[in-house]
């Protein structure tokens, strides 16, 4: 979406590597989410984040407000990494807004 | 995610009539029914905070919404059309009075023939 636009809008990894995904917000955004959609369909939530970041596993991300972005680190990738990651943004007036997604694949 | 169950899984339809039905076993006040096109983010149909209809994004009036009790949301669709193949998703948060997170059911997948 206009509002939240996410980069790189695909990417290709070799497994084992890093990489990062960005979402740059043109809202006052106050709280993120981070989706993985895979390949069968489902939305898994991976973070939900006030500003300050947040760590499982492999996965890192964090959010700042004032800079108006959000990342997500992904490290040391697998294959079952690969599918689309969606960032989400609220705003002050409880509204939600996606951004475009990443389309991830990671190759063996 | 086993909390928030979706019905049917896949839809196959040509000019008929269907309900969609979603239940969260999660507590949560507040309910969405999203739509997602091929290659899009998802996108708002329908928001419900404690049964009440809070927001209605425009959306054709064949698709008509439902909220018997406060763990349950219907869709009911008439007449579909081949533009309304997409996957529907129910989801449900905490709240809607303050920005709470969301959570998805598996989908529905509708297909218009």
């Amino acid at each position: 979406g206009d509002k939240v636009k996410q980069s790189p809008s695909a990417l290709s990894l070799q497994e084992g590597t890093n990489s990062a995904l960005r979402c740059n917000f043109s809202i006052a955004a106050t709280t993120v989410q981070w989706f993985l959609q895979n390949p069968r369909g489902s939305l898994i939530n991976l973070f939900y984040l006030v500003p300050g970041t947040k760590e499982n596993g492999r996965l890192k991300s964090a959010f700042d407000s004032k800079e108006s972005y959000s990342t997500l680190h992904i490290r040391d990738a697998q294959l079952e990494d690969s599918g689309t990651y969606f960032c989400a943004a609220w705003n002050s007036n409880n509204r939600i807004f996606f951004g475009d997604g990443t389309q991830l694949v990671v190759k063996p | 995610n086993t909390k928030i169950t979706q019905s049917p899984r896949y839809l196959i339809l040509g000019r008929a009539n269907k309900s969609l039905e979603c239940e969260q076993h999660l507590g949560h006040n507040a309910m969405y029914w999203y739509k997602q096109s091929a290659e899009k983010p998802p996108e708002l149909m329908f928001l419900y905070n404690l049964k009440q209809l809070i927001r209605n994004e425009t959306v054709p009036s064949r698709f008509i919404p439902e909220c018997p009790d406060s763990s349950k949301l219907l869709l009911h669709i008439s007449a579909v059309d081949p533009e309304d193949s997409a996957v529907y998703f129910c989801a449900s948060s905490q709240s809607r009075v303050s920005n709470e997170r969301l959570f998805f059911g598996h989908g529905t997948k509708l297909s218009v023939l």
